[in-house]
């Protein structure tokens, strides 16, 4: 069984553009949240969504958005990058029947 | 949600017994201790949660007392491949919530 997968691995983008980063659960996981770590630091809580509908919000400015679709996959949106949106940028899956959540490897951006 | 006090860093050579004390003064009736291990560049990974006593699994045991203010991870004869970052959170079962804090862990080296 697949586990968590996040898109694409590492990105590279310039100040002021946009991102996307992509993320599918483990099969039957409807919830999804998304982490920010940079280097030296835990992860820090972005967004949880759950049945497609914002569970939960991290201390984050409204540059950063999410979507959760139909099949649970779901969607990190970074507008108008900054130097310090640089980081490993996690998504963990979970459910209620489970007693962990599952993160999968991590999207590296690098912002120049 | 609870704050949790861990040591920054811990030394340990191959085959010892490593423990990891998280300090956890306000914990909350109803939270649970758990315990992540996270390899650089890779998602963290859930290695035991408990609520009380003492809880063992493969991989390591955690001893919680009566009080529940601390907690200790034991990981038995540690190896070169136990080298990784331990983070102690406190909150509700990582599988009924998708927001999880983290602190700054605990980085384990482990020596030949």
């Amino acid at each position: 069984d697949a586990g968590v997968t996040q898109s694409p691995t590492h990105l590279i983008k310039t100040r002021g553009q946009h991102v996307t980063l992509r993320c599918s659960p483990i099969s039957g996981h409807k919830s999804v949240s998304w982490y920010q770590q940079v280097l030296g630091q835990g992860p820090q809580f972005i967004f949880q969504y759950y049945e497609k509908e914002e569970r939960g919000r991290g201390n984050f400015p409204d540059r950063f958005s999410a979507r959760q679709f139909p099949n649970y996959s779901s969607e990190l949106n970074v507008n108008a990058l900054l130097l310090g949106d640089s980081a490993l940028y996690l998504c963990a899956s979970s459910s209620p029947g489970y007693t962990e959540a599952f993160f999968g490897q991590g999207t590296r951006l690098t912002v120049v | 949600l609870a704050k949790t006090t861990q040591p920054i860093s811990m030394d340990s050579y191959e085959g010892q017994e490593v423990n990891i004390t998280c300090s956890h003064n306000n914990i909350a009736t109803n939270d649970y201790i758990t315990w992540y291990q996270q390899f650089p560049s890779q998602g963290p990974r859930f290695i035991i949660q408990g609520y009380k006593t003492k809880v063992t699994n493969e991989v390591a045991s955690l001893f919680i007392p009566a009080d529940r203010k601390s907690s200790t991870l034991s990981l038995p004869r540690v190896s070169l491949s136990d080298t990784a970052v331990y983070y102690c959170l406190v909150g509700a079962r990582s599988g009924n919530t998708g927001k999880l804090i983290f602190g700054q862990g605990t980085t384990l080296q482990v020596k030949p």
